[in-house]
């Protein structure tokens, strides 16, 4: 049972334009939800976050957007550049001391990854 | 410069034998997490760790064991219960408060021989 999910395995932009990548997730409970970028044989880096009190975040090129009827979320990277090449996850987790008596604060959930490819 | 340091970068298992994987963090965080990521797949959640002396099973804690005596350390171990170990093992801390990311390391592959 998949509750993050990142539909598109790979996504093809080029230089200058929008990169647009989506997640949807399907467990009510999830309130926080974050984008990490990731290079090869390197950890992932946190990228930008939005709480479900809001529907916007931005931060320099990067935007998350939260549909929370929808249940989705996406990042719009504007403009693309080449070094933004790498596997962008998202993740998803509850805010709180969530529904198991707290010990499912600070879980995450991980979508499984688009790779993003910026051609110059 | 604070962060998160995972050794060894890359590690050789044999067949039967048990290896823990280091994770050490100077941020001053509560919270420690161990992921497991397979090609193609997103990471996966082994075992995660609240506050010292503590910690929970995550989604595939089955052929794994971690301990948390100090605050600034996590280490995994990887039993020889565990059936398919050959994946790339990261861990993250955060500080366990509302609404706080968390930060990796840049990961340990564990391959068989």
């Amino acid at each position: 049972d998949q509750q993050v999910k990142q539909n598109s395995p790979s996504l093809s932009v080029q230089e200058g334009r929008i990169s647009i990548l989506n997640c949807d997730y399907t467990n009510s409970m999830f309130d926080y939800f974050l984008w990490y970028k990731k290079y090869p044989a390197e950890g992932p880096t946190f990228l930008i976050s939005i709480s479900s009190i809001k529907d916007k975040n931005e931060d320099g090129r990067f935007t998350v957007f939260l549909n929370k009827s929808a249940k989705h979320l996406s990042l719009h990277i504007v403009p693309s550049q080449p070094g933004d090449s790498a596997v962008y996850f998202c993740a998803a987790g509850p805010s709180g001391p969530g529904n198991a008596g707290g010990t499912s604060y600070g879980k995450l959930t991980f979508g499984q990854g688009t790779i993003l490819t910026v051609h110059p | 410069d604070g962060g998160i340091t995972q050794s060894p970068k890359y590690l050789f298992r044999k067949e039967g034998q048990n290896v823990t994987l280091s994770c050490e963090q100077n941020l001053n965080h509560d919270a420690m997490y161990w992921y497991r990521q397979d090609p193609g797949q997103g990471l996966r959640l082994i075992y995660y760790s609240q506050i010292v002396n503590d910690f929970q099973k995550g989604d595939i804690a089955e052929g794994y064991s971690v301990s948390r005596e100090k605050k600034e350390s996590f280490p995994l171990t990887v039993t020889s219960a565990q059936k398919n170990p050959t994946a790339f093992y990261l861990c993250a801390s955060s500080a366990g408060r509302i609404n706080q990311p968390q930060h990796f390391g840049d990961g340990t592959r564990l391959s068989i021989l």
